[in-house]
């Protein structure tokens, strides 16, 4: 099957600093992904949609400002959680569809100290 | 709007024992239904889905689930749990065909118990 990477798996960074996460379909194309949240114990969030080529669609709610959207290519999408705090904390997952299939990354937990 | 709703946040079973989670959803629209599978600190697995044909769906690991238009239900089943099945079961709905934004249920915990 499709296989989505995330990069890093872990980051631990200081609060006011940002971070930037990387999603990428290996063996795929994907003009659309999907930025997801999971607070502990809880369910994903749809954050936003990347879209290659144009602006990102932030789901009601979510900081467009402070989570930068960048679709460079057709493999590649990346989130940056500007200046940092400890709320931000959390799993962040990315998925892109392919087929009639969506495939979802293994994730980023991100600490904010 | 679509939403999911997951009865149970976590349940436990028996190793052996039958395995039943509960998925009810709300779509104004034929929904396409799925259910997803996550292990500790890893994204998310499909375990099935629901597309319009057969309200019977058989995915991995011998997990099935039934699609109910009357009940609005999409329950999991698994005759038999095994220990490598704990885990978090994510049910999720999206309105069908080209549609990849996805409603994803609260989750609901499986613990087995040997």
């Amino acid at each position: 099957g499709a296989v989505v990477s995330q990069h890093p798996s872990r980051v631990i960074c200081k609060s006011g600093t940002s971070v930037k996460i990387e999603c990428r379909s290996l063996d795929f194309q994907a003009t659309t992904m999907f930025w997801y949240r999971q607070f502990p114990k809880q369910s994903l969030m749809l954050m936003a949609t990347s879209n290659e080529g144009s602006k990102a669609t932030y789901e009601q709610g979510v900081e467009k400002d402070k989570f930068l959207i960048n679709h460079a290519s057709l493999t590649l999408s990346t989130l940056t959680v500007t200046s940092a705090h400890p709320e931000d904390s959390s799993f962040y997952i990315c998925s892109a569809p392919t087929g009639s299939e969506q495939y979802f990354g293994p994730g980023t937990r991100l600490t904010v100290t | 709007a679509q939403s999911v709703t997951q009865l149970g946040s976590h349940v436990s079973v028996s190793e052996g024992a039958l395995v039943l989670l509960r998925c009810n959803y709300s779509s104004s629209v034929p929904p396409y239904l799925f259910w997803y599978v996550q292990y500790p600190n890893q994204g998310l697995q499909l375990l099935l889905k629901y597309t319009s044909a057969a309200t019977l769906v058989k995915g991995i690991n011998g997990f099935e689930a039934e699609f109910k238009k009357s009940e609005t239900s999409f329950h999991l089943t698994k005759p038999s749990a095994h220990m490598s099945d704990a885990a978090e079961y994510f049910c999720a709905v999206s309105e069908g065909s080209g549609t990849y934004k996805y409603i994803f249920g609260t989750g609901t915990r499986l613990k087995v118990l040997a």
